[in-house]
């Protein structure tokens, strides 16, 4: 069964604080995918990587930066969080083929106070 | 990118058949239609994928018309435990991997 891990399940930090949220996946996925979640908005995407170094934009990386140096670990980067980053934080991944299914993560609750 | 239009919530009880439409109007010829359900505090997880007419497997049925720009997710005899948020997703087969998800379907399911 794949396992997509997120290292962390709530964080708590401070406005300006610069944010890391790491996600691992253990399926040798080459897709991966950051999601925020938020009550009425669904899912929306804020960065993805199809390959290691490789990223592309999602719906919403304003204020987000993302690292693959590994395969299997996609982080997102807050560089200076602040208070609209509050959310809930979804990675996933799939292979790469044709409407493979999304592994998901059981998410990162960060609050940003 | 097609962008995809769910009802927001819907109410049933438990042993009814529940049928959620979403809708894709863009949707291309390389697009495959996916949904997902996500329970509280857990990240949403793969229940079944379509892209023509009807498929069925030990959860649900997918049933996609001829035109393909909407989809219905159904769900026989539902139960308490089937009360979730679920998502259509429109999947650009192949050519992208930037996949976006809907607002989704909060369905509560009582007793």
């Amino acid at each position: 069964d794949v396992k997509v891990t997120q290292s962390s399940r709530y964080l708590v930090k401070r406005t300006g604080e610069k944010v890391f949220l790491e996600c691992v996946q253990d399926m040798d996925h080459e897709n991966m995918f950051w999601y925020r979640q938020d009550p009425g908005l669904g899912l929306r995407l804020i960065y993805f990587s199809y390959d290691v170094k490789m990223k592309e934009k999602g719906d919403i990386p304003e204020g987000y930066s993302v690292s693959r140096e590994k395969k299997e670990r996609f982080s997102l980067i807050l560089e200076s969080a602040s208070t609209n980053q509050t959310s809930m934080y979804l990675c996933a991944s799939t292979v790469y083929r044709n409407n493979s299914p999304l592994h998901f993560g059981n998410g990162t609750r960060l609050t940003v106070t | 990118l097609a962008k995809t239009t769910q009802p927001i919530s819907m109410d049933s009880y438990e042993g009814q058949e529940v049928n959620i439409t979403c809708s894709h109007n863009n949707i291309a010829t390389n697009d495959y239609i996916t949904w997902y359900q996500q329970f509280p505090s857990q990240g949403p997880r793969f229940i079944i994928q379509g892209y023509k007419t009807k498929v069925t497997n030990e959860v649900a049925s997918l049933f996609i018309p001829a035109d393909r720009k909407s989809s219905t997710l159904s769900l026989p005899r539902v139960s308490l435990s089937d009360t979730a948020v679920y998502y259509c997703l429109v999947d650009l087969g192949g050519a992208t991997n930037k996949l976006i998800f809907g607002t989704g379907t909060l369905l509560a399911v009582q007793p």
